[in-house]
Parts: C-alpha cells; structure tokens; sequence
C-alpha cells in the first residue's frame, strides 16, 4: 500500500495560514491523496481530496505536485478550532473494495 | 454533529461476553466501513462492505463478525475478546459503491471499548 509520511507537530498563529506538507512518493495513478483531521474523542473529519489538479473548498485548500509525490493542505486563516490531528491519506484499490491508508498524522497546534 | 450514528459511545465488557456495536447512516450510502484505532495510533481499516455485501476483511480476528442488514445499518458482533481490543472502534460510509476511489468516507464518533 502506497505509504504517506508526515511531520509529528507543527504550530500555527491564529489567523495565519498553516501549510501542512505530506510526502506518497509510491502513489500510483489512480490513488487520490485524502486529507481528514480528528479532534480528540471525535470522528475523522474529512477535508479535501485530489487526484493530480489543485483543489479548493470551503475548509482548505489541496496543493499537489507535477510528479504527484508530495502535497500540502493549506488552511488559509487558522484558528484555535483548527488544533487537531491532520491525516494525509491516500486511497488504494483493494479487490472488490478499497480502502484509506492513514498516515501518521500531524499534530497541528494553532496558537493565540 | 456527524451523519453517521454510532451506539453506544462507551462499552466496557468482560473476555467472556456477547455484545453488538451499531452504525447507522440516513444519508444514502452504499458503502460501509468499519476500523480500528489504538490510542495515539491512525485508524485501521477492518471490513468495509459494498451494496450490503462484504468486500473486504483485513484478516481480522473471527471473535469479530460484521454484519450488514441493510443499506443503512451496520453491526460489528464482539465475543470472547482479548484486553488488546480495547480501542475506539469507527464506522463510515460512502455514496457508492466501495470501489469508487472519488468518493469521501464520512465517519462517526465511535465506540469507545474496553475489555476487562
């Protein structure tokens, strides 16, 4: 399965843009990076997700590379709502199925 | 608040006990996943199920049995579990079936299980 590799933390001040990076160097065409975040003792949440073009919602925005083997999620004016564990995660085909492999996150700390 | 309804939030039980975690979504899906996550761990993937049919099992454990009734409930059967299960145990869906790679995963809030 494709791996996605993460930095442990990082810190943000409130009302700047957090730039969190992801390195899936063996993504394969078809696999779409995912991104999810999880506040403690709450459900993944999901953000956004790409498969090679740029995307923009409503929560972030989805930066990848021309070779598709790193990303960086962008949320553009972090706030203290935003401190939470951010999953870079590519999805696989499996058989009849296929699934989500989680990185090891990155705890994102968003500071007043 | 999460579309997809997870009962109960908490469950303690002994090795030797029978119990059932529910996941239940209103919104459609077709799609239905169940994972595992340890403390400070990523969640695990363990079954998903595609139009109510079981379309994979990460080789887990047999004192864990899924079961999908309908197209928006799932349960995961518990027995003769092991201290090491204790975890908090996620359910999810998606729109179609779950060989479609575009389509999010909306999660629940979990059960929280502890094994005596």
């Amino acid at each position: 399965d494709a791996k996605t590799t993460q930095p442990p933390s990082m810190d943000c001040a409130e009302g700047r843009a957090a730039n969190l990076p992801c390195n899936h160097s063996t993504i394969s065409g078809n696999e779409y990076v995912y991104w999810y975040r999880q506040i403690h003792s709450q459900g993944p949440q999901y953000i956004i997700h790409g498969l090679k073009n740029n995307e923009t919602n409503e929560m972030a925005s989805l930066i990848i590379t021309e070779d598709r083997k790193s990303s960086t999620l962008i949320l553009p004016h972090a706030t203290l709502r935003d401190t939470a564990v951010y999953y870079c995660i590519v999805r696989v085909e499996r058989g009849y199925g296929n699934k989500l492999v989680f990185g090891a996150g990155t705890i994102l700390r968003v500071k007043s | 608040d999460t579309e997809v309804t997870q009962t109960p939030k908490h469950l303690v039980m002994g090795m030797t006990n029978k119990k059932s975690l529910k996941c239940e979504q209103h919104m459609g899906h077709r799609a239905m996943y169940w994972y595992k996550q340890k403390a400070k761990k990523p969640p695990e993937l363990m079954f998903v199920y595609s139009y109510e049919k079981l379309s994979i099992n990460e080789s887990v454990p047999s004192r864990f049995s899924p079961e999908c009734p309908n197209s928006s409930l799932l349960n995961l059967h518990l027995h003769a579990l092991q201290p090491e299960d204790s975890a908090l145990y996620l359910c999810a869906s998606s729109p179609g079936a779950a060989r479609a790679l575009n389509q999010p995963q909306h999660f629940g809030d979990g059960t929280r299980l502890s094994i005596l």
